[in-house]
């Protein structure tokens, strides 16, 4: 069965400081990967997805990116973090083309002081 | 612009009851219409999903209805449950798109 595995569950980090999330999914292969945050009180927001190694689109322009090393990781990054990247951040997979369905991880809290 | 809505951000029911959520959406093209279930602290949980070729799917206590014609689906629940507190989010993509577009929530509260 799949997997999807999400660290640090929690993080707390101040302003100005780098920012680094990993999803692993195990247990399928060539997987759409994604990235949302949902912010207090708020619905999910797409950030990035990836259809492939190497291959990112981004939703929304800020100053987070983006990677995805090898086929099951997929890694969200900023250089410096703002008040406003607070939030809840959630990895998510899916077969791609064959379904619609997106399975996603437990999440990383992260709030920025 | 909001392509997926829930109008609703909360709703109460009596355990035991049926819960009613509502989704209405605007985009024509979408084709493929999906439930999800989320706790605190919790990614989402899929729950059910329904295709635009169909007008009723059914899984145990969970029924998602699609009304093609007005653009929108309900989720029904019966009988409630304690454990169905959560936020429910709907979400639609269409062939092709590798995207969902997500509604904002609905938070249901089941009181028992």
């Amino acid at each position: 069965s799949q997997t999807i595995h999400q660290w640090p569950a929690t993080l707390v980090q101040p302003v100005g400081s780098p920012l680094s999330l990993e999803c692993t999914v195990e247990g399928t292969s060539n997987p759409n990967l994604y990235w949302y945050r949902q912010a207090a009180g708020r619905g999910l927001q797409l950030l990035f997805y990836s259809v492939g190694i190497g291959q990112i689109s981004s939703e929304v322009p800020q100053n987070l990116s983006a990677s995805r090393p090898q086929d099951r990781q997929f890694i969200l990054s900023s250089k410096k973090l703002l008040l406003s990247d607070s939030g809840f951040y959630l990895c998510a997979w899916s077969g791609g083309t064959v379904t619609y369905e997106q399975y996603f991880g437990p999440g990383t809290r992260l709030t920025v002081t | 612009d909001q392509q997926v809505k829930q109008n609703s951000p909360s709703l109460s029911v009596q355990e035991g009851r049926i819960s009613i959520l509502n989704c209405d959406y605007t985009n024509s093209m979408f084709d493929y219409f999906l439930w999800y279930k989320k706790y605190p602290a919790e990614g989402p949980t899929f729950l059910i999903s329904i295709s635009s070729i169909k007008d009723k799917n059914e899984d145990g206590r969970f029924t998602v209805f699609l009304n093609k014609s007005a653009k929108h689906l309900s989720l029904h629940i019966v009988p409630s449950q304690p454990g169905d507190s959560a936020v429910y989010f709907c979400a639609a993509s269409h062939f092709g798109n590798e995207k969902l577009t997500f509604g904002t929530g609905t938070r249901l509260t089941i009181i028992p």
